[in-house]
């Protein structure tokens, strides 16, 4: 079945730093790519996706390349900021997956000091 | 501005209680979906509703049932809680069940059992 394997925190980074939490994937076919963030005491929020290989997702200055030959699915940012700390969770959601299934991988803790 | 309301955000039960887990979605919806979280393991899918009218099982949906009362509403209900069943409960909604459409979260409800 699908999986996704994420690296364990959790990740502790002084602001500024370069910041990469590694993640990879094994499903069938085509899955999309997609990676939360989850703040203390909320819920999860989207932060960015992919679809299909090569794509590369980015919002508030994360980025996340979708790597088809290495099954992988990296978040990266240049240059963390205090509200940065956060869960971050990677997921995909394979195209004949019930139910708009995600898989996630079991969460990084970050935490960034000023 | 609301998104999905969960409630209650945190309850206590005795073994063999029973409780509703409340949800409720303002975006209008087609999809929702519950969901545990327990350390180190990411987010499992208990039970989702693609559409009003029908509800089906997710990957871990038994000592669970669910509602859907209308298209804004999906509730999660233990009939006989149990100690394994402690974790964190999330329910989510998506504009379409679809591989592609983003799952929007609510907050949370920490569920204790003793």
């Amino acid at each position: 079945g699908d999986s996704v394997t994420q690296m364990e925190g959790p990740v502790t980074l002084s602001e500024e730093a370069f910041l990469t939490i590694n993640c990879t994937y094994t499903a069938t076919g085509y899955p999309s790519l997609f990676w939360y963030v989850q703040y203390p005491g909320e819920g999860l929020q989207l932060l960015l996706k992919a679809t299909k290989a090569d794509d590369k997702g980015s919002n508030k200055g994360f980025e996340a390349t979708y790597r088809k030959e290495t099954t992988s699915f990296h978040l990266e940012k240049g240059s963390v900021q205090v509200s940065d700390s956060a869960v971050y969770f990677c997921a995909l959601s394979g195209y004949k997956a019930a139910g708009n299934k995600l898989t996630f991988g079991g969460g990084t803790r970050v935490l960034v000091k000023p | 501005n609301a998104g999905v309301t969960q409630t209650p955000k945190f309850q206590v039960l005795k073994t063999g209680q029973s409780m509703t887990l409340q949800c409720a979605q303002d975006m209008n919806h087609n999809s929702m979906y519950w969901y545990r979280q327990d350390p180190g393991m990411g987010l499992r899918l208990i039970y989702y509703s693609a559409s009003e009218g029908t509800t089906d099982k997710g990957e871990v949906p038994n000592g669970y049932n669910v509602s859907r009362l209308n298209k804004r509403e999906f509730s999660l209900r233990l009939e006989s809680a149990a100690p394994s069943q402690t974790s964190v409960y999330f329910c989510a909604s998506s504009e379409v069940q679809g591989y592609n459409s983003p799952l929007h979260f609510g907050n949370g409800t920490r569920l204790t059992v003793t």
